[in-house]
């Protein structure tokens, strides 16, 4: 079975810019994640969807932030403008249903702003 | 105090002892928990579920004390390949915001 598919695997932009990631979930996986894990700490969940449905964004800076999953299957997470402090690693996950099952990762984006 | 705090180590110990790791969590709604183990520049994957009655896999063991509101994970006869960081993560239901902890660090010496 297919794992998460994040890409790229590294950027790095000059702050102001903008960049756009892509995950594709495990398939017949309903709910996805999108998690920042900075250096030394734990993931932190920006947003959830269910299917194409948003469950959680509390936590998504909206100002700068922004992500979509138009079909209910691979998602898209844009940050414009870029700050330093955006500089993390960004984890794409997926569940068969909800937040009560396992969660699989991707191997992440490691985004450095320069 | 934080949502979900963890000891963040590091715990260095010898192959074959006993560890464990405490988590503390704030919110006494929580339903969901689970340990995740994070190796270096690796994404996290899933230790183990932990239920209200205590489960174990192999040599570890994971504990839920809803009443002091924490949970644990204990590693018995740690091996070299234990060492990682491993997570904490408590949900609410199934549409609550899920909490990671900031992960405790393990290693393991021969």
């Amino acid at each position: 079975e297919a794992g998460v598919a994040q890409s790229p695997r590294y950027k790095i932009i000059e702050k102001r810019q903008s960049v756009a990631f892509w995950c594709n979930p495990i398939s017949g996986h309903a709910t996805l994640y999108w998690y920042q894990q900075i250096l030394g700490q734990g993931p932190k969940l920006l947003i959830q969807f269910q299917n194409n449905g948003v469950v959680d964004d509390s936590q998504l800076p909206k100002d700068r932030f922004s992500a979509e999953r138009l079909k209910g299957v691979d998602s898209t997470l844009k940050i414009q403008p870029a700050k330093l402090e955006d500089s993390a690693v960004y984890l794409c996950a997926s569940s068969l249903q909800t937040s009560t099952d396992t969660q699989y990762f991707g191997p992440g984006t490691r985004l450095t702003v320069l | 105090r934080k949502e979900v705090e963890q000891d963040p180590g590091p715990f260095n110990v010898p192959e074959g002892a006993t560890v464990a790791f405490n988590c503390t969590y704030s919110n006494s709604a929580s339903q969901s928990f689970f340990w995740y183990r994070q190796d270096c520049r690796k994404e996290p994957k899933l230790l183990m579920s932990v239920y209200s009655s205590g489960n174990e896999d192999g040599r570890f063991t994971a504990q839920l004390n809803r009443a002091s509101q924490y949970i644990s994970l204990l590693i018995r006869d740690s091996k070299l390949s234990d060492s990682a960081t491993y997570l904490c993560v408590v949900s609410g239901s199934s549409a609550s915001k899920i909490i990671f902890g900031s992960g405790t660090r393990l290693s393991i010496r021969p």
